[in-house]
């Protein structure tokens, strides 16, 4: 059965710090991961997808990588602002099913 | 940018009650999520809907829960005889392609279910 866990559960930092967010996973057949922030009490906004075949994806300042062998997954946040401030959760999806099993999240604050 | 639309944002209703939970997800996506986050708890899968059938639903969805497309927009989420346990905030998501394809998961802003 697939775990999805992250670490930390909560981050706080100061504004402008590039800072580094993990997930790791039990089941490395995997067939995608996916990176998504919740707002408090919102919906949840899909941040990057990678490919079990792709080692890592970029948009904008945020950079999420895959090593599917270890069953690990980083987002980095490069130059972190007050608005980044949010849940992020990480999901993976099991070659062979259509769910996606999610992380714990790591709870991030960035004060100005 | 297309959205899921989730309506009501919220609902509250009493122990025992039916409820429905609509969804209109996007319009070329073929198919189509439910999850629940539990306060303070993870994400979870209910069910995944493609074809006019159901082809994936985790242990949580029992005979108290069903889906249907009525017509070719809407997606719902019935729940016969609510439980104060079904209080949670209900996720509908869809995607374009099977399993995410390259285009992953678009998911609605939620309903949150209070049961009382």
């Amino acid at each position: 059965k697939q775990e999805v866990t992250q670490i930390p559960a909560a981050l706080s930092v100061p504004e402008g710090e590039n800072l580094v967010l993990n997930c790791s996973f039990t089941d490395s057949a995997i067939y995608n991961l996916q990176w998504f922030r919740q707002d408090p009490g919102k919906g949840l906004t899909s941040l990057l997808l990678i490919q079990s075949s792709q080692r890592e994806q970029t948009s904008g300042r945020l950079n999420a990588s895959l090593d599917k062998s270890s069953g690990r997954s980083t987002l980095y946040i490069a130059a972190s602002q007050p608005g980044d401030s949010a849940t992020y959760l990480c999901a993976v999806m099991n070659t062979g099913f259509q769910k996606l099993v999610f992380g714990t999240g790591t709870r991030l604050l960035v004060s100005p | 940018e297309p959205e899921v639309t989730q309506t009501p944002s919220h609902q509250v209703t009493q122990m025992g009650q039916e409820v429905i939970l609509r969804c209109v997800p996007i319009s070329n996506h073929l198919y189509f999520y439910w999850y629940r986050q539990i306060l303070g708890q993870k994400v979870e899968f209910l069910v995944s809907f493609y074809n006019n059938e159901i082809s994936e639903k985790s242990e949580i969805f029992d005979d108290q829960f069903s889906v249907e497309r009525p017509d070719g927009s809407n997606f719902t989420l019935k729940i016969r005889s609510t439980k104060l346990e079904d209080s949670a905030m209900y996720f509908c998501a869809s995607s374009g392609g099977n399993r995410g394809s390259v285009y992953g998961y678009t998911f609605g802003s939620g309903t949150r279910l209070t049961v009382v």
